[in-house]
């Protein structure tokens, strides 16, 4: 079965570093996402991005955060400085369509923690 | 904020159906009703969606009232395997999942 595969499981960086996580979508879709998790707490919608560009972000998904398809395969989650306050679970997801109707499969996350 | 309301925790014996309700009373016309489940700090797994019709696949089946404004997602035989936090929201715009605090799900031998 296919999967969203996330890279690397556990990360851990410097307060102010930058970090970029790495998704491998499945490979016939074509809608993209980040989610996060903060430990204990519920999971928060980042972004979405189809067509190369983004369709919807959120309130956290301020000027730190870009996100890149750089080569049709991989989709990125760059986090410029990262604080504290990232610290959490990423998770990437995609979808064949708009996810109006349709499921989106999530990958088993990104722990990133930041020291 | 989440939409939809869900009781906290749920406990349910080996092999009996779970019963999971769901409130999304201010869902529209044109919104499918999700759920998903995260299995301890997993990424989230689609279980099933719809619209206005019952729906059921292998994993389980949606009930969906004829108003729209609840469902209730059935586990028709439970294993311990079925323990998770299961989530059900609408999509209330293109590419975002507002997930919620979820039910807690035990499944016991």
């Amino acid at each position: 079965e296919p999967e969203v595969t996330q890279t690397p499981s556990h990360q851990v960086t410097q307060m102010g570093q930058e970090v970029i996580l790495r998704c491998v979508p499945i490979s016939n879709h074509l809608y993209f996402y980040w989610y996060r998790q903060i430990l204990g707490q519920k999971v928060e919608f980042l972004v979405s991005f189809y067509n190369n560009e983004i369709s919807e972000k959120s309130e956290i998904f301020d000027d730190q955060f870009s996100v890149e398809r750089p080569d049709g395969s991989n989709f990125t989650l760059k986090i410029r400085s990262t604080k504290l306050e990232d610290s959490a679970m990423y998770f990437c997801a995609s979808s064949r369509d708009s996810i109006m109707n349709t499921e989106a499969f999530f990958g088993q996350g990104t722990r990133l923690t930041v020291v | 904020d989440a939409k939809t309301t869900q009781p906290p925790s749920m406990d349910c014996a080996e092999g009996r159906a779970a019963n999971l309700p769901c409130n999304h009373s201010t869902i529209s016309g044109n919104e499918y009703v999700y759920w998903y489940r995260q299995i301890h700090s997993q990424g989230p797994q689609y279980i099933i969606h719809g619209l206005k019709n019952n729906e059921t696949n292998e994993m389980a089946s949606l009930i969906i009232t004829e108003d729209r404004k609840s469902s209730t997602l059935i586990l028709p035989h439970a294993t311990l395997r079925d323990t998770a936090v299961y989530y059900c929201f609408f999509t209330d715009s293109w590419g975002k999942f507002q997930f919620g605090a979820g039910t807690q799900v035990v499944v016991t031998p």
